[in-house]
């Protein structure tokens, strides 16, 4: 069956980067994309980036100057790394399979905390 | 970007009861329109996409419906499990957004 499991530091400090990993099973990367979506502690859903199938991006232009976002195929990983943490990226980062022809997030993991603090 | 307002934020309600959820989008996204169901304990699962269309194995209680600027989730009788929060999303630019959310609380 489908699934997406995020790793990654649980408290990081400020001014640092961030290194997050979704790694699937059930599909393969070179099918499906893959997206990050953040939440705050008690606030809504931010999508972040994603990666299709093709291997093409795209990023939310209010932080795509701190992102990247990569794969390694064979892995079966997702990579997302964000610079220059502040302590409002505090937040659970999930990942999500983009569903075939229609980009909505039709699997997702069930997130990993991150704490931005010194 | 396209901002995407929902409405209530918060709306209680009784089991049985037939809701309405309703998201304006600041343009036009042209039904590119997802539903998305949060639990409490954090799991989030999809319930529509393109605006009306059913994720499999979503009971049939849950529809979507909406055009151009304004679109709505309806729940025909609401079950004890669904008392969680929704979000709409849009993906007809990016970067893809999503509403603020609404509570769905048992009155």
């Amino acid at each position: 069956q489908v699934q997406l499991k995020e790793s990654g530091p649980g408290l990081v400090q400020p001014s640092r980067t961030l290194s997050l990993t979704c790694t699937v099973s059930g599909f393969s990367l070179t099918s499906y994309g893959v997206s990050w979506v953040r939440q705050p502690p008690g606030k809504g859903l931010e999508w972040i980036a994603a990666i299709w199938s093709g291997g093409s991006t795209d990023y939310n232009s209010a932080l795509k100057s701190r992102l990247s976002i990569s794969r390694d195929t064979s892995k079966s990983q997702v990579l997302l790394k964000m610079n220059s943490l502040q302590t409002e990226d505090t937040a659970m980062y999930f990942c999500a399979r983009l569903g075939g022809v229609d980009d909505y997030f039709d699997y997702w993991g069930q997130g990993v905390m991150v704490t931005v603090s010194s | 970007d396209i901002q995407m307002t929902q409405t209530p934020s918060s709306m209680p309600a009784s089991l049985g009861e037939r809701v309405t959820i309703s998201c304006r989008a600041s343009q036009g996204i042209s039904n590119y329109l997802n539903w998305y169901q949060q639990k409490p304990d954090g799991t989030i699962k999809p319930l529509i996409y393109y605006t009306s269309n059913l994720q499999s194995g979503v009971p049939s209680r849950f529809s979507g419906s909406g055009s151009g600027t304004d679109y709505s989730l309806t729940i025909s009788s609401l079950e004890p499990e669904d008392f969680a929060m929704y979000y709409c999303q849009q993906y007809d630019s990016s970067p893809w957004t999503f509403g603020g959310g609404t509570k769905l609380e048992l009155k």
